[in-house]
């Protein structure tokens, strides 16, 4: 079946470097994607959508990439900090909208002071 | 305002029995959902409640599992006849609609351990 899944599973980056986290998705049907952050502990926490009529969308240090053409969107973070050390899933919805998200397996962050 | 919360936030209980736990949306919400989380893992869809519609249970993943939302509020999952391999987080989201681009709000979440 059809899945969203991630390239890298852990991610080590430097305080102060730029962090980019990757994820494909196999459902071309898909129109709208979701980047969550998951604490150590807690829910995960929106961060930032993008729907399939855009290619980039920014917020605050956060970027989102989405390449429709090879099913891959990506979540670019600047100037990583020690408070993004958590676990990104990203999560795709088809345009029927009637089915709820469907997330990866999730990358683990983790930042060097 | 108040977020979503669950309770408990840690059960621990021998195989066999049978476990509810509780999830409290934020007010004004009409979506609610339950996931399972296990160790390592990405967020495995259960169920949805939208309003008063019948609910979604096109994820239980067997009959053991059955929620519950009253008065269009608070939610129960329960599980009866717990197994080990039912050992995870169990986390519950709500949105003010079930609507694919209303944002989710989850809570913390409830951690299941069967011994």
């Amino acid at each position: 079946g059809e899945s969203v899944g991630l390239h890298l599973p852990t991610l080590s980056v430097q305080e102060g470097d730029n962090s980019i986290i990757n994820c494909a998705y196999s459902n071309s049907a898909s129109d709208y994607f979701i980047w969550y952050k998951q604490e150590s502990g807690k829910g995960p926490q929106f961060i930032i959508d993008i729907r399939s009529n855009m290619d980039k969308r920014q917020g605050q240090r956060v970027t989102v990439l989405l390449n429709k053409t090879v099913k891959h969107l990506s979540l670019q973070i600047a100037a990583t900090q020690p408070g993004d050390s958590a676990v990104y899933f990203c999560a795709e919805i088809t345009p029927s909208g009637n089915t709820p998200l469907v997330f990866g397996k999730g990358t683990r962050l983790s930042v060097i002071a | 305002g108040a977020g979503v919360s669950q309770s408990p936030s840690n059960k621990v209980t021998e195989k066999g029995k049978d476990v509810e736990l509780r999830c409290d949306p934020i007010s004004g919400h009409t979506a609610l959902y339950w996931y399972r989380q296990s160790l390592g893992q990405g967020l495995e869809f259960l169920i949805y409640f939208q309003g008063n519609s019948a609910p979604d249970k096109s994820g239980l993943p067997s009959d053991r599992f059955s929620a519950e939302r009253t008065g269009g509020s608070v939610s129960t999952l329960t599980i009866q006849r717990t197994q080990q391999e039912d050992s995870a987080v169990y986390l519950c989201a709500s949105s003010l609609e079930h609507k694919a681009r209303d944002t989710q709000y989850f809570g913390p979440g409830t951690r299941l351990t069967v011994l």
